[in-house]
């Protein structure tokens, strides 16, 4: 009964260092979406995708690249990060449907220095 | 494009007190709404959603919904609040046909005892 898992939770990164976010689901949902939280900006999408091998930009993707090679799991990557992407970053996932219900992790904390 | 705007960034409730949180929308046809809840550390979690026929909607933890849509506003209430309802609201809008979910930047409610 997983549902939306995110890795890692926490993770303090310099500027300039790349690192990846992993969101994997178990609920064989075809759509899956990265947001960042910042606080009084409410969640801000980044990128998403609406099925395998299918990507599609968001709200704010500068800066970010995703990949969904398996339908369970969506990668987030930051190739340079900045101190701008201090932030708490949440994957979601829904049926595909306008209509479905999304389906929320537990956020992954990043700080960059 | 969407848009979603919550005018409160903090309401402050007493314990038994009714709750009333706004919600505004900008979107040209009848939108999808919802309410999601974000308790502190947590992902976001369903309330109600609204999509068409009764503009009052019932969600869960005794939360209701009521769409106008000549105000373009989707405004959560509850009638008498529990500590346990302290937590972050965001309201959100999905296009009729389309894939992305936007977010209001929240309301945090504190309960006072």
């Amino acid at each position: 009964n997983a549902g939306v898992t995110q890795t890692p939770k926490f993770r303090v990164l310099k500027t300039g260092q790349s690192m990846t976010l992993l969101c994997a689901q178990d609920m064989n949902h075809e759509y899956m979406y990265w947001y960042r939280q910042d606080p009084g900006m409410g969640l801000r999408l980044i990128h998403y995708s609406v099925g395998e091998g299918t990507t599609a930009k968001g709200e704010v993707p500068d800066g970010y690249n995703v990949s969904r090679l398996k339908k369970q799991n969506f990668l987030l990557g930051l190739e340079s990060a900045a101190p701008s992407q201090t932030s708490v970053y949440f994957c979601a996932s829904k049926r595909g449907s306008p209509t479905g219900e999304l389906f929320f992790g537990e956020g992954s904390r990043l700080t960059v220095l | 494009a969407q848009s979603v705007t919550q005018p409160d960034i903090h309401i402050t409730v007493s314990e038994g007190a009714s709750l009333e949180l706004r919600c505004n929308y900008s979107y040209g046809a009848t939108p999808y709404l919802f309410w999601y809840v974000q308790s502190p550390g947590q992902g976001l979690q369903l309330l109600l959603k609204y999509f068409s026929g009764d503009t009052l909607v019932q969600g869960i933890k005794g939360f209701e919904a009521e769409f106008k849509r000549s105000q373009s506003s989707f405004n959560l209430r509850k009638p008498s609040v529990h500590w346990s309802d302290a937590a972050e609201y965001f309201c959100a809008v999905n296009e009729a046909a389309g894939n992305k979910l936007t977010f209001g930047g929240g309301t945090r409610v504190l309960v006072k005892p």
